[in-house]
Formats: C-alpha cells, sequence, structure tokens
C-alpha cells in the first residue's frame, strides 16, 4: 500500500524567515497527485498546494512552493517570508486511482 | 455561501449507541469522502462516494456505513460505536473526479464514545 511519511513531527521558524517542511511518500504508480494541507488550530483543513505528477514544472502559490522530486518521491513544501498565521499542522497527502493517504503531519511554529 | 456542514459538532455517547454524523454539501459536487484524523496518524479514508447511490470503502470502513440518496447528503453511521471510534471526523466533497481534485472539508466532529 502507498504510505506518506512526514519525517519531521515539529518544525519552528522565525517571522519572516523561510522553512521547509519535507514529505517522501511509497508508491508504484506513475500517475498521482500530491497535495499539501493545512490545519490551523480552528481544525479547518484547508488546501495549501497541489501538484500533478506528470508535470515536471513545480506548484507555487504565492509563499509557498514544493519542491517535487519523482524519482526520489520527495515532495517538500517551501513557505518563504514566514508569517504567524502560518502556524499550523500541515499534512502531505497523496492521491492515485481514488486511495488518498495522508501523513501524519507537521506542527509548525512561527515564532515572532 | 458555498460550504461542507456537519452535525452535530461535538458528540459524547456510550459504546453501543448507534448515531449518525450528517454531512451537508451546497455546492453540487459529485465526489464526497468521510475520513478520521487521530494524533500520530493523519488522516484515514473511511469511506467515499463518487456520485448518489455509489459508494466504496477506503482505508478504515469496519464498524461505519454510508448512504448516499441524495447529491448533497452524505452521512456517516455507527451502528455499535466503540471506545476506538473515538475520533476527528472530517467530510469532504469536491466538484467531480475523486479526491485528486480540490476538497472542500467540513469544519470537523468530534466523537467521544465511552
Amino acid at each position: 500500500a502507498q504510505t506518506v511519511t512526514q519525517s519531521q513531527p515539529e518544525m519552528s521558524v522565525q517571522e519572516a524567515e523561510t522553512v521547509t517542511l519535507s514529505c517522501t511518500y511509497d508508491t508504484s504508480e506513475s500517475d498521482y497527485y500530491l497535495f499539501w494541507y493545512k490545519q490551523p488550530p480552528s481544525r479547518q483543513m484547508i488546501l495549501v498546494i497541489r501538484q500533478e505528477a506528470y508535470k515536471q514544472q513545480n506548484a507555487t502559490e504565492n509563499r509557498f512552493s514544493v519542491n517535487f522530486q519523482k524519482a526520489a518521491k520527495s515532495f517538500s513544501l517551501k513557505i518563504s517570508d514566514s508569517q504567524l498565521g502560518d502556524a499550523a499542522m500541515y499534512f502531505c497527502a497523496y492521491v492515485s486511482n481514488n486511495d488518498m493517504r495522508f501523513g501524519a503531519g507537521t506542527r509548525l511554529t512561527v515564532k515572532p | 455561501e458555498a460550504q461542507v456542514t456537519q452535525n452535530p459538532r461535538y458528540l459524547i455517547t456510550v459504546t453501543g449507541k448507534k448515531l449518525t454524523v450528517t454531512c451537508s454539501q451546497n455546492m453540487n459536487h459529485e465526489y464526497m469522502s468521510w475520513y478520521r484524523q487521530d494524533p500520530g496518524l493523519g488522516l484515514r479514508q473511511i469511506y467515499y462516494s463518487m456520485n448518489v447511490e455509489v459508494t466504496d470503502k477506503g482505508d478504515v470502513p469496519e464498524g461505519y456505513k454510508v448512504s448516499r440518496k441524495e447529491k448533497r447528503n452524505f452521512p456517516l453511521i455507527l451502528e455499535s460505536p466503540s471506545p476506538n471510534q473515538t475520533s476527528l471526523y472530517f467530510c469532504a466533497s469536491s466538484l467531480w473526479g475523486g479526491p485528486q481534485e480540490t476538497q472542500y472539508f467540513g469544519p470537523g466532529t468530534r466523537l467521544l464514545v465511552l
């Protein structure tokens, strides 16, 4: 079965600095999708960024960007110019053939 | 306002007492899904539905039932809840195509089974 691993249970970053959250996955599929979701203290799940595996170009959404390394099965999230509102739990997720798998999450703290 | 709603938001119950958590979306989405979130495990998919009258098991379906009689509603039924079903539950929907499309999540239902 496909698995998603987030090796950093907790991370912290200084406000305005850059932080990278790691995610690796295991799959034998060639066609799949990858996501980063943010869960603030309100518990609401919010989509941060989406990447289609067949696209080589890394997805970007404002201050959020990914480093997608298909051969290495790695999908890291970079947050630039970190803001206090970025403090949350971040989940990496993998989808293929309607099978959706989440990592265990990384809790990000932003220090003022 | 486009949204996914869940009720109740919080529920405390006892072992064996049947319960239903409702989920409704007003975006005419075809795909709906249920997840449970547990510490250290992330979210795990329970059941999903590609359209009306079409449901399928996810990763952890044991002890749960679902139905999709209308496009907008996708209730989660626990026929005989047990303490290991204590968890935070999320309903989600997407326009079509399944979870590879952008999913919109409900606010979550926190369930405690004593």
